[in-house]
């Protein structure tokens, strides 16, 4: 079985351009979840789908950060425009709607903005 | 505020040696607490999980403990081998609400060296 896949796996951007991350869930995991990790902090919570409803976005930072969930499989988190303070790890987990709190993790998209 | 704290941030070791890593949390209510091991560039691998009732729980060569009461867990790492090293944090969930948030520690860092 696959496992949750992110795309790119590292992307460099200069402040001011538009980014595109991409999660694909393990299939039939209907909770999708955004995190992300800034230089020496913690791993933080961005927002929850449950197939393509968000559930909650209440860690998503500003409204320069749109994600979506279309047809709820895949997730694309859009950054625009990038600023300095957005570099860091995102990370995308899925799980089961029956055992939601067995989150699997993506490895990840490391985004620098220069 | 919810935090979960770590130490030691880092920890150095002898292939072989045995090592416990710490963690206290304040997130209440309480639902569960895990340990995830993440190696570098790949994203985090859950080990045990423990909910409320548990105090230990055994994973191979990790062992994590769980105090509810005072609201401190340790993970137990015997006979440590050069694949160990990687980053270990621990992640506490809230109990309710309508998503299944995790908060994570800022990690232990462990090399094992031969």
């Amino acid at each position: 079985e696959a496992g949750v896949t992110q795309f790119p796996s590292h992307s460099v951007i200069e402040k001011g351009q538009t980014v595109t991350l991409r999660c694909d869930p393990i299939s039939g995991h209907d909770n999708l979840y955004w995190y992300r990790r800034v230089m020496g902090k913690e791993i933080k919570f961005l927002l929850h789908f449950v197939k393509e409803s968000k559930q909650d976005e209440s860690g998503m930072p500003n409204n320069r950060f749109l994600a979506e969930r279309t047809g709820g499989t895949y997730s694309t988190l859009k950054v625009q425009p990038a600023e300095l303070e957005d570099s860091g790890v995102y990370f995308c987990a899925s799980s089961q709607v029956k055992n939601p709190y067995e989150q699997y993790f993506g490895p990840g998209t490391r985004l620098t903005v220069t | 505020k919810n935090q979960v704290e770590q130490s030691p941030q880092s920890l150095i070791i002898l292939e072989g040696k045995n090592c416990t890593l710490q963690c206290n949390y304040t997130v209440s209510p309480f639902s569960n607490l895990r340990w995830y091991k993440q190696d570098t560039g790949r994203g985090p691998v859950s080990l045990t999980i423990m909910t409320f009732s548990e105090n230990t729980k055994s994973n191979g060569r990790y062992t994590a403990t769980l105090d509810a009461d005072t609201k401190q867990s340790s993970l137990h790492i015997t006979a440590s081998q050069l694949s160990d090293s990687a980053s270990y944090i621990c992640v506490v969930s809230e109990m309710g609400g309508a998503t299944n948030k995790l908060i994570f520690g800022t990690g232990t860092l462990l090399a094992v060296q031969p």
